[in-house]
């Protein structure tokens, strides 16, 4: 079945710093890709998303390419700030896994002044 | 504007007993979803409505776990017997069944179960 994998956490930054969290995923098809953010003591929303390969999503500084080749989707922002610490998701939705998201473990990400 | 709102936010409870969480999506929003979370893990799917018809079931939703939608807007999740592996938070989300907005979930809050 559909499955995704991402790196475990935490991980700890100073601000401005650059992030990457990894994200690979199996899926049967062509499956759209998101990511997923929860801050502290709020429900989970969504970041971006891309539905085709080569697509690049975008929001709020990060950015995620869908990379078919390398079944990838990994998470970049160039510079954090402390209120990106969140816990981040990782997340598809393709026809084997029906009319649903199926997510990765979280990602732990702590910003540091 | 309201969003996903769940109750309640809390429920601890002793082994055994029955709960039953209440989820009320965004108004014009055709499909419900449950989803449990676990610490430290990924939210794993459970089951999904769109309108009152519950359209799939995962394996993980035992015997002792039913989800309603009456009419089409509120779902209520009930837990039969507690045990104290049902401990997690459970997560309602709600979206709109269109193409352009597959997968585009929006989620309560969580209601939080401790089963003692």
């Amino acid at each position: 079945g559909d499955s995704v994998t991402q790196m475990e956490g935490p991980v700890t930054l100073s601000e401005e710093a650059f992030l990457t969290i990894n994200c690979t995923y199996t899926a049967t098809g062509y499956p759209s890709l998101f990511w997923y953010v929860q801050y502290p003591g709020e429900g989970l929303q969504l970041l971006l998303k891309a539905t085709k390969a080569d697509d690049k999503g975008s929001n709020k500084g990060f950015e995620a390419t869908y990379r078919k080749e390398t079944t990838s989707f990994h998470l970049e922002k160039g510079s954090v700030q402390v209120s990106d610490s969140a816990v981040y998701f990782c997340a598809l939705w393709g026809k084997a896994a029906g009319n649903k998201l199926t997510f990765g473990g979280g990602t732990r990400v702590l910003v540091k002044p | 504007d309201t969003g996903v709102s769940q109750d309640p936010r809390h429920k601890i409870t002793k082994r055994g007993q029955n709960v039953t969480f209440r989820c009320d999506p965004i108004s014009e929003h055709n499909r419900l979803y449950w989803y449990r979370q676990t610490l430290g893990q990924g939210p794993e799917f459970l089951t999904y409505f769109q309108n009152e018809a519950q359209l799939e079931k995962s394996r993980l939703l035992s015997d002792r776990f039913s989800a309603e939608r009456p009419k089409g807007s509120f779902s209520t999740l009930e837990i039969q017997r507690t045990e104290q592996g049902d401990s997690a938070m459970y997560l309602c989300a709600s979206s709109l069944a269109a193409g352009g907005n597959t997968g585009e979930l929006f989620f309560g809050e969580g209601s939080r179960l401790t089963v003692l």
